[in-house]
């Protein structure tokens, strides 16, 4: 298996401008998680699907994040409009019901918004 | 506020000898614990777990202690090696009792094994 696929790996952009990051899961994984890494907060969970389904986004940061999973196989995550303090790294990871609880990480998306 | 504190965000430790990494929880719904390691560049990957029916975990030259009184848990990598440079990072979830998949993690510790 490929693993958890993550585009793109850098994205440089200015201030204002719409962000779209996106993630496949590994085939057969149910649970798909976006994290957020700064050096203040380490790892911060943003939102997490289940079988394609919203459970909790109350990591989301503002109105200006969003996040869609419209299948088993494909997620993004947009910012509209980006920000300076949204400048981070991104990941994706997924997981399956009945594992051993270990999330699979990809290998994210480096965020600078100038 | 942070329910998975890693106190240390950094530890350097002579090759050889033993690194002990610290995490300290808060929501006593935690029922499960992992560590994860972090290289430059790259995702992080899954290193052990605990649940909490247990006090130790070990794996090689890995071991993960949990004092669920203390709200606690070590991980003890013995003997260190130049490879094991890196982020640490403490998760856990309350997914045994709860099934609640989702991690929380700590900020992580940066370990530098000096040769």
């Amino acid at each position: 298996d490929a693993g958890v696929i993550q585009s793109p790996r850098h994205e440089v952009t200015e201030m204002g401008q719409e962000v779209t990051l996106r993630c496949k899961p590994i085939s057969g994984h149910d649970y798909l998680f976006w994290y957020r890494q700064t050096m203040m907060r380490g790892l911060e969970l943003l939102i997490y699907f289940n079988n394609n389904v919203p459970i909790d986004d109350s990591g989301m940061p503002e109105d200006r994040f969003s996040a869609k999973m419209p299948n088993a196989s494909f997620s993004t995550l947009k910012i509209q409009p980006s920000e300076p303090r949204d400048s981070a790294v991104y990941f994706c990871a997924s997981s399956f019901w009945g594992g051993t609880g270990e999330l699979f990480f990809g290998e994210g998306s480096r965020l600078t918004v100038l | 506020d942070q329910q998975v504190k890693q106190n240390s965000p950094s530890l350097s430790v002579q090759e050889g000898r033993i690194s002990i990494l610290n995490c300290d929880y808060t929501n006593s719904m935690f029922d499960y614990f992992l560590w994860y390691k972090k290289y430059p560049a790259e995702g992080p990957t899954f290193l052990i777990s605990i649940s909490s029916i247990k006090d130790k975990n070990e794996d090689g030259r890995f071991t993960v202690f949990l004092n669920k009184s203390a709200k606690h848990l070590s991980l003890h990598i013995v003997p260190s090696q130049p490879g094991d440079s890196a982020v640490y990072f403490c998760a856990a979830s309350a997914r045994l009792n709860f099934g609640n998949e989702k991690l929380t993690f700590g900020t992580g510790t940066r370990l530098t094994i000096i040769p």
